[in-house]
């Protein structure tokens, strides 16, 4: 069994200061993790993903989000906001080499960037 | 860079109206995918399509829900008697044959309104 908890439903943020999107996550197994990215009227993106490689992963935009075992976490993060950011993430994660059926998503956090 | 289309973007029906959702995915992709999220839930599996029939459903997707790829770039949902609770998002997804079987790319979504 596996489960999402994605502790922020909004986070609100300066533009210029660091982005932090918190993802908790519960599994019987060593997972693959994900974060997507869904900006208004668009798809949702993929951003980075952990399939046990190196536990700090870097994606698209300046995003990373680094794989804590001992915390069961897989927050996002990005030094600087910047107002494209703006948009609503969702933290997923799957059995390792799991079917599209086994994706969990999170309830998604909606990030405000403030000018 | 390629997208997976969806149409519409939004539609209002009557409660036991038909429905049909369309999505182009990415053209190289063989994998297809149906996705929902109701208002305030998250988003869970409907189904999986590949080489022309359905590779996996999840309970939600009974007898009202059919899927079909009716030439080489649409793949369409239907609904064949919407109900109050079908009201959602329906995101459409796709991946290619290289990419890992939960590396999808998604579409806008179709917002449907029951009334």
């Amino acid at each position: 069994a596996q489960s999402v908890t994605q502790l922020d439903s909004h986070v609100s943020v300066s533009e210029g200061t660091p982005v932090l999107l918190r993802c908790n996550y519960s599994s019987s197994y060593s997972p693959s993790l994900f974060w997507y990215v869904q900006h208004p009227n668009k798809g949702l993106q993929l951003l980075l993903k952990y399939t046990s490689a190196a536990t700090l992963v870097k994606g698209i935009n300046g995003f990373e989000a680094e794989f804590k075992k001992s915390e069961t976490s897989f927050h996002l993060t990005k030094p600087s906001a910047h107002m494209s950011d703006a948009a609503e993430y969702f933290c997923v994660v799957s059995p390792p080499s799991g079917s599209a059926r086994q994706l969990t998503f999170g309830s998604g956090t909606q990030l405000t960037v403030l000018p | 860079e390629p997208e997976v289309t969806q149409t519409p973007s939004h539609q209002v029906t009557q409660m036991g109206q038909e429905v049909i959702l369309r999505c182009v995915p990415i053209s190289n992709h063989l994998y297809f995918y149906w996705y929902r999220q109701i208002l305030g839930q998250k988003v869970e599996f409907l189904v999986s399509f590949y080489n022309n029939e359905i590779s996996e459903k999840s309970e939600i997707f009974d007898d009202q829900f059919s899927v079909e790829r009716p030439d080489g770039s649409n793949f369409t949902l239907k609904i064949r008697s919407t109900k109050l609770e079908d009201s959602a998002m329906y995101f459409c997804a796709s991946r290619s044959l290289a990419s890992g079987a939960n590396v999808l790319t998604f579409g806008a979504g179709s917002r449907l309104t029951v009334l």
